[in-house]
């Protein structure tokens, strides 16, 4: 089945302490990206990957970083996480191009105390 | 960069069609319109991409008039399942490595 894993679920942890999200899409996509959905703020882009060693900035990379390593594994680090990153964190994965057909994960919902 | 403007909420019943208009009047020559779907505390799930004219699938219709300024949804026979969030997007012809999603249209379907 085609999908696309995110972990964990759920996270509280306390400001400062490092944390990584990871993601990991089974299709050989050469897209991966990270998004925030905030209230009243919709879906925001973090970071994305066009391939593998391949990473550039969304609209709110400050704060976080991220990795690809290998094609098929995105993971979103937060090295010093602070409340205001406390949200709901998807992970998106397409064969092409950003207007291709999205594949989302679950989601990762952050709280940071 | 092209904007999209959508209804911010929609009611309808189960079995009516639904239509959702979403306006994007600077939309580039080779921008295509997806629409996605969001249920709370998941991931948006694709639904429909065009360029013109009307695209179907199993789930929607999508209609794309021929200046391409706007785009609209057609939801048929709504279920209550269909509540949700959709979001219109248009995909930037000079920019193409990011999703730029709106606020959204939230759907209520009512018995």
């Amino acid at each position: 089945e085609a999908q696309v894993t995110q972990n964990p679920r759920y996270l509280i942890t306390v400001t400062g302490k490092k944390l990584t999200v990871t993601c990991s899409q089974n299709m050989n996509h050469e897209y991966m990206s990270w998004y925030r959905q905030d209230p009243g703020l919709g879906l925001r882009q973090i970071y994305y990957s066009m391939n593998v060693e391949v990473t550039d900035k969304g609209d709110v990379p400050e704060g976080y970083k991220v990795s690809r390593k290998e094609k098929r594994n995105f993971p979103l680090i937060l090295e010093s996480p602070s409340p205001n990153q406390t949200s709901l964190y998807f992970c998106a994965s397409s064969v092409g191009f950003a207007g291709t057909e999205a594949f989302f994960g679950q989601g990762t919902r952050l709280t940071v105390v | 960069l092209a904007k999209t403007t959508q209804p911010i909420s929609m009611d309808s019943y189960e079995g009516q069609e639904v239509n959702i208009t979403c306006s994007h009047n600077n939309i580039a020559t080779n921008d295509y319109i997806t629409w996605y779907q969001q249920f709370p505390s998941q991931g948006p799930r694709f639904i429909i991409q065009g360029y013109k004219t009307k695209v179907t699938n199993e789930v929607a219709s999508l209609f794309i008039p021929a200046d391409r300024k706007s785009s609209t949804l057609s939801l048929p026979r709504v279920s209550l399942s269909d509540t949700a969030v959709y979001y219109c997007l248009v995909a930037l012809s000079y920019n193409t490595d990011k999703l730029i999603f709106g606020t959204g249209t939230r759907l209520q379907v009512f018995p």
